[in-house]
């Protein structure tokens, strides 16, 4: 699997945009980038995917390198709310068994007022 | 629409004793994993069912079990508990009608092994 590598804690302005880094250098050309949240005493709350492109959704947007070594999340006008863990996991191809989501230690996200 | 809900949500067991841990997905998937998340870890996977069969297993010894109803519902059975296995386990759903069909989590079950 594919190991990812995010910085242990960042901190944000509110109102101001979040860009979480994310390096997965052994990423396989098949491989996805996942993005998951985890605010405390709550399950992983998915955010968003990607294999190439860029992709935008109501929560967040997530551009990868070209080479697609590194990835950045991007929350766009931060709130308390988004004061969670942040995790970036390369998800295994389908006939690998594609619900084994590897999770690092993430990127623990404070949202200051 | 219900996501993935989970039962009971707060668990206290003596070690040595059994527990069963349910898990109902969220409507229209099919396919059903299983995580233990340790205080101040991320989780970790322990198994997946799909079609009522288990798929594929992480590195967890073989106390741990699962079963997985015609109706896509789950349970997870620990056997023998250690203090070691307090920790919050985590139901996840996917639908297998479509490749990388992203995950989505209950809020998980909290057991705590005295």
């Amino acid at each position: 699997d594919a190991k990812t590598t995010q910085p242990p804690s960042m901190d944000c302005a509110e109102g101001r945009a979040a860009n979480l880094p994310c390096n997965h250098s052994t990423i396989s050309g098949n491989e996805y980038v996942y993005w998951y949240r985890q605010i405390h005493s709550q399950g992983p709350q998915y955010i968003i995917h990607g294999l190439k492109n860029n992709e935008t959704n109501e929560m967040a947007s997530l551009i990868i390198t070209e080479d697609r070594k590194s990835s950045t999340l991007i929350l766009p006008h931060a709130t308390l709310r988004d004061t969670a863990v942040y995790y970036c996991i390369v998800r295994p191809s389908f006939s690998q068994g594609a619900q084994k989501l590897v999770f690092g230690q993430g990127t623990r996200l404070t949202i200051n007022p | 629409d219900a996501g993935v809900t989970q039962s009971p949500t707060h668990l206290i067991k003596t070690r040595g004793q059994q527990v069963t841990l349910r898990c109902s997905p969220k409507s229209g998937h099919d396919t059903v994993s299983w995580y233990q998340q340790a205080l101040g870890q991320g989780p970790q996977f322990i198994f997946q069912y799909y079609e009522e069969e288990e798929r594929q297993r992480g590195n967890f010894p073989d106390r741990f079990s699962g079963h997985q109803f015609p109706n896509y519902s789950s349970e997870l059975n620990v056997n023998a508990l250690l203090l070691g296995d307090s920790a919050l386990y985590l139901c996840a759903s996917s639908s297998s009608d479509r490749e990388n069909s992203p995950l989505h989590f209950g809020n998980g079950t909290r057991l705590t092994v005295t």
